[in-house]
């Protein structure tokens, strides 16, 4: 049964610093990896996907790595701003169109 | 990007009562949705499998006879909570499968929260 964790479980920085965003997961036979943003009370915004065979994405301040082997992901948000402040989580399906598998999140908080 | 709707965004009722949550995949056509529910400081657990045209798939200790699911259309699937109780209060969010070539990429609602009284 996948298993997948993030660490830490809350996150405070001050405005301007770089965030790291760990996720691991048990089973490393997996079809790709996403991590999405949640603000309070809302739904699921998808950030990045990465497939199985990439080993980053990029998108903006973004960049979320994938090492399938040792069954870790990385997001790292650049400069981080108020707005950033949110829970970040972390998915992934066994194959294709299967159900998604959630680590427990990360709450940001980036004062200002 | 494409564009999942929920219906009600929040909803209280009286305990015994049904609500019905509907989720609608607004630019596209979605064979598979999911719904999960999420409860406060938790992350998201995987209730149930809709499939257009055939029975849901609920996960391992989800009551299929209390939560009815019914995906009658390629845009649409519906949610049903049955004699709801306060312990049914939570934030119940589907998303919809887009079988795009080499990404297999899911959108999520934003979301309805279920307070039961």
């Amino acid at each position: 049964k996948q298993e997948v964790t993030q660490i830490p479980a809350a996150l405070s920085v001050p405005e301007g610093e770089n965030l790291v965003l760990n996720c691991s997961f048990t089973d490393s036979a997996i079809y790709n990896l996403q991590w999405f943003r949640q603000d309070p009370g809302k739904g699921l915004t998808s950030l990045l996907l990465i497939q199985s065979s990439q080993r980053e994405q990029t998108s903006g301040r973004l960049n979320a790595s994938l090492d399938k082997s040792s069954g870790r992901s990385t997001l790292y948000i650049a400069a981080s701003q108020p707005g950033d402040s949110a829970t970040y989580l972390c998915a992934v399906p066994k194959s294709a169109g299967n159900k998604l598998t959630f680590g427990g999140g990360t709450r940001v908080l980036v004062k200002p | 990007g494409a564009v999942v709707s929920q219906h009600p965004s929040r909803v209280i009722c009286k305990s015994g009562t049904s609500v019905k949550i509907e989720c609608r995949s607004l630019d596209f056509q979605a064979t598979t949705m999911f719904w999960y529910r999420q409860f406060p400081k938790q992350s998201l657990m995987l209730m149930a499998t809709s499939n257009e045209g055939s029975k849901a798939t609920y996960e391992q200790g989800v009551e299929k006879d209390k939560f009815l699911i019914n995906h009658a259309s390629l845009t649409l699937s519906t949610l049903t909570v049955t004699s709801a109780h306060p312990e049914d209060s939570s934030f119940y969010i589907c998303s919809a499968r887009v079988p795009t070539s080499g990404t297999d990429t899911q959108y999520f609602g934003p979301g309805t929260r279920l307070t039961v009284l």
